[in-house]
């Protein structure tokens, strides 16, 4: 298995307060991403990052901020949570970005904002 | 985006081979079929991907299309711990990958 590890794996909070879940892996992966899955909508992309500092937007990315200061290292911030954040948040890495580099992904963190 | 068309369930038997189909009749020429399955309260799992030729590895095969724009992905001998949603995903480039609702594969022993 990759090695690939989400912090917290549960959280519940309330809202207005800062969110940050961290991912870590040991594979150094040049790529990571985060993910949120809700019902009905599947996995969808928030940020992702192709180097160290270097990140980009997903489908989903307002609300959130990223950072990526170590290459195994890759932090999710939700500045002032709200409900509608409350979902599973699934963390990924890729040695590449290209269409011929799999995806390995983390065991998720549970967010609930109250 | 080129996007793919699942059935959204299928059923099995455990020990039988299963067949999961995709179309994806716009698929460009660099587009990689990839298949990801996820297990009940797990992240997504790497299955297989391919280009153009079938592949095999421990897990499953994964049969192209000689045109492209279908493929399917094999499971040898089905298990209860296959039962999961299977998500066919195309990838390009730089392009992230896009989920959509998958099939769910029901196994029964």
């Amino acid at each position: 298995d990759a090695g690939i590890t989400q912090s917290p794996r549960h959280k519940v909070t309330e809202t207005g307060t800062p969110v940050t879940l961290r991912c870590h892996q040991t594979e150094n992966h040049r790529y990571m991403y985060w993910y949120r899955q809700d019902p009905g909508h599947g996995l969808r992309l928030i940020h992702y990052s192709y180097g160290v500092k270097d990140t980009d937007k997903g489908e989903v990315s307002d609300g959130y901020s990223v950072s990526r200061s170590k290459t195994e290292d890759f932090l999710l911030t939700l500045e002032s949570a709200t409900s509608s954040q409350t979902s599973v948040y699934f963390c990924a890495i890729s040695a590449a970005g290209g269409g011929n580099q799999p995806q390995h992904f983390g065991d998720g963190t549970r967010l609930s904002i109250l | 985006d080129a996007k793919t068309t699942q059935p959204n369930s299928m059923e099995s038997n455990e020990e039988e081979p299963v067949h999961l189909p995709c179309n994806h009749s716009t698929i460009s020429g660099t587009d990689y079929i990839h298949w990801y399955r996820q297990l009940p309260s797990q992240g997504p799992e790497y299955v297989i991907h391919g280009l153009t030729s079938n592949v095999n590895n421990r897990m499953a095969s994964l049969a192209i299309a000689e045109d492209r724009k279908s493929s399917t992905l094999i499971l040898h001998r089905a298990t209860l711990r296959d039962a999961a949603v299977y998500y066919c995903i195309l990838s390009s480039g730089y392009s992230t990958l896009t989920f959509g609702k998958g099939t769910m594969l029901l196994v029964s022993p």
